[in-house]
């Protein structure tokens, strides 16, 4: 079965600064891989995902993501951050074949003044 | 715009309780999910179905129930609520092959 670490549950980072929000999955067959971005009180919507080809995918708000296979990771990444990129953010994997999608247990950005 | 839409989004009931959760999508897909989002655990599989008469149990299901009798619908039922149950619920749905997630705007559960 495939699981997703996240391991930083909290990351201030000040405007205009850039971010990394780390995420690892772990499966032994080729994945799916996913960001989502949840505002407050609000269901996730997607910020980008990698299904094949490039390993550098390109995302909304000007978020980016590069998938790397020999370390298992997909870490999302923006330049710049802004006050509105405030929310949480989940990693998220899904099996080839398969459609069940399993979510990492989140990353709260907070943009700092 | 096709949508997914979930009612109540909030709602208090007490412990022993029957509960359900409506969820309805018009984006004519055939997947369609519930997760539950707790602090420290994010968003865990609850059930799914892939198609009308298809049900099928996630990671935890204990305690829930769905059914599937047309592609838009797929409501979420909780047979006796426990207090463990307070949380936020989130139906989704994808289309068979893309795996892109779309979802409703969750339904806050408080058992008491």
């Amino acid at each position: 079965a495939q699981s997703v670490t996240q391991l930083d549950s909290q990351v201030p980072v000040f405007e205009e600064a850039p971010v990394e929000l780390r995420c690892n999955y772990s499966s032994s067959v080729s994945v799916y891989l996913f960001w989502y971005v949840q505002y407050p009180n609000q269901g996730l919507q997607l910020l980008l995902k990698y299904l094949s080809g490039s390993t550098l995918v390109k995302g909304i708000n000007g978020f980016e993501a590069e998938f790397n296979k020999s370390q298992t990771s997909f870490h999302l990444r923006k330049p710049s951050v802004h006050i509105s990129d405030t929310a949480e953010y989940f990693c998220a994997v899904k099996l080839g074949g398969y459609q069940k999608v399993t979510f990492g247990t989140g990353t709260k950005l907070q943009v700092i003044p | 715009d096709a949508e997914i839409t979930q009612s109540p989004r909030h709602k208090i009931t007490e412990t022993g309780r029957q509960v359900t959760l409506a969820c309805h999508q018009t984006w004519n897909h055939n997947n369609m999910f519930w997760y539950r989002q707790d602090l420290g655990h994010g968003l865990r599989l609850i059930h799914y179905s892939y198609g009308v008469q298809d049900t099928n149990k996630g990671e935890v299901s204990d305690g829930y129930s769905v059914s599937r009798s047309n592609t838009e619908d797929l409501p979420l039922t909780l047979e006796s609520a426990a207090s463990s149950q307070t949380s936020v619920y989130f139906c989704a749905s994808s289309e068979l092959a893309a795996g892109e997630l779309f979802f409703g705007e969750g339904s806050r559960l408080t058992v008491l």
